[in-house]
């Protein structure tokens, strides 16, 4: 059974720094590109940033809002996938997934990690 | 950006009856591989989005055979049919052939 947990939120000030984490178990994390979506407080998903395997280079693409802020990475020795954000802004705050991507989306998802900026 | 506008916005469907749910991209999402990378997600209430269709029309496994995906170039559809009390919720669109990804604003089903 796949499995992604996300760790790292809280509440943090802005242009404060936060690193979320992602542990993945269940299948072969090596072999599949890895996402980070966010939903803000009582809207819509937005797509942040996506990485792709070893043999694609680690390719990574991030949304320009948060582009030159955070950048994702992973971990393939530990399943592990990153999201280091830096220099957060109050519109930052939002439930942060974890997603595989696969089958053409986003085929499973954690149950997020909350990050609130605030003063 | 690719603008994906999701109508309606909301919907109130009686159960064992069908829900179709409209998603348009404002460029075509056909990749020049071929594929046409458009995906439907529901959120159910409290919980994480799950995939539902992928490739516009392609049942992800262990989707039930009462959701249904069509469309190309711009214009896709999501059917459900004999609503069940466990369809409510939000469905997304979503677009992976153009950066930046994007979503649709959701539309909301409402058990009648």
């Amino acid at each position: 059974e796949v499995q992604l947990v996300e760790s790292g939120g809280g509440l943090v000030q802005p242009k404060g720094s936060l690193k979320l984490s992602c542990a993945a178990s269940g299948f072969d994390f090596n072999a599949y590109a890895m996402s980070w979506v966010r939903q803000a407080p009582g809207k819509g998903l937005e797509w942040v940033a996506s990485i792709s395997i070893k043999t694609q280079n680690y390719a990574t693409l991030h949304v320009d809002s948060v582009k030159e802020r955070f950048t994702i990475s992973r971990d393939d020795s530990q399943s592990m996938v990153y999201l280091h954000m830096n220099k957060l802004k109050t519109e930052d705050t939002a439930l942060y997934y974890c997603t595989v991507s696969a089958s053409g989306g986003h085929a499973s998802w954690g149950q997020g990690t909350l990050v609130t900026v605030a003063s | 950006d690719v603008v994906m506008t999701q109508t309606p916005v909301s919907l109130s469907v009686s159960l064992g009856n069908q829900a179709s749910i409209s998603c348009r991209s404002s460029q075509s999402l056909l990749h020049d591989d071929g594929n046409t990378y458009l995906s439907w997600y529901l959120q159910r209430p409290g919980q994480s989005p799950q995939l539902l269709i992928y490739l516009a029309s392609n049942r992800f496994s262990g989707v039930s055979n009462r959701f249904s995906g069509s469309g190309s170039g711009t214009d896709f559809t999501l059917k459900i049919s004999r609503l069940e009390p466990e369809d409510l919720g939000i469905y997304y669109c979503f677009q992976h052939t153009h950066l930046p990804l994007t979503f649709g604003s959701g539309t909301k089903l409402e058990i009648k």
